[in-house]
């Protein structure tokens, strides 16, 4: 069984240009959730699609956008790139059933695409 | 609101060893899920486990143990008789079903085992 796909997998940028990242869940997996890492603010939530549906949205500014498409990839988005914006950023992919549904709601995580602003 | 809490930054011990790494997790909601990830030096996340908040039956697993306490929102993790292989960040998680599926994770634990 394939894992979680991310592409690419570094990518440097300069500030005020804007990145396209990519992610290849689980075949099966409808959840597609993001997230942000840095050394000093660890794992960030950045957003959660399920069905091509937005569900759950972390605290970024509105320069973080993201999709899903009918197949479950998905993509995010960052214009108008900040320094700040330097981090690996994780897609992770979840079979989201019931409670007590076996694996359900576990995270299986990509490589991650490590983006750098100069 | 979620919150997850792993007070120890970075943990440092010998080999055969055994550590326990904490944490302690805020919730409202009376349904969550609970998990341990690891990411060793290689950088990609691994899952360990997954606890639901009606089975607050302890587990052992190999040399991993977890001990999930409701009355004291406590979930911790510990390694009995550490090898190299265990160094790496591990990080508790929670996941609400209030409001979509969204799981939120601590700071990270950075696990050190010196041979």
């Amino acid at each position: 069984k394939a894992g979680v796909t991310q592409t690419p997998r570094y990518l440097i940028k300069t500030r005020g240009q804007q990145v396209t990242l990519s992610c290849s869940p689980i075949s099966g997996h409808r959840s597609v959730s993001w997230y942000q890492q840095t050394p000093g603010q660890g794992l960030q939530f950045l957003f959660e699609y399920f069905s091509e549906t937005q569900r759950n949205k972390g605290n970024f500014p509105g320069r973080f956008s993201g999709r899903q498409f009918s197949n479950s990839r998905s993509e995010m988005n960052v214009s108008t790139l900040e320094l700040g914006d330097s981090a690996l950023y994780l897609c992770a992919s979840s079979f989201r059933g019931g409670i007590g549904r076996a694996g359900a709601n576990v995270l299986t995580f990509g490589a991650g695409s490590r983006l750098t602003v100069l | 609101a979620q919150k997850v809490t792993q007070a120890q930054t970075e943990i440092s011990v010998v080999e055969k060893e055994d550590v326990t790494l904490d944490c302690v997790y805020e919730t409202r909601d009376t349904t969550y899920y609970l998990f341990w990830y690891k990411q060793p030096p290689s950088g990609e996340l691994v899952f360990l486990i997954r606890r639901n908040s009606f089975d607050e039956q302890n587990e052992i697993s190999g040399r991993y143990s977890w001990n999930f306490q409701k009355s004291t929102s406590s979930f911790n993790f510990t390694i009995t008789a550490s090898q190299v292989v265990d160094s790496a960040v591990y990080f508790c998680a929670l996941s609400e079903f209030t409001g979509g599926f969204k799981t939120i994770f601590g700071a990270g634990t950075r696990l050190f085992v010196k041979a």
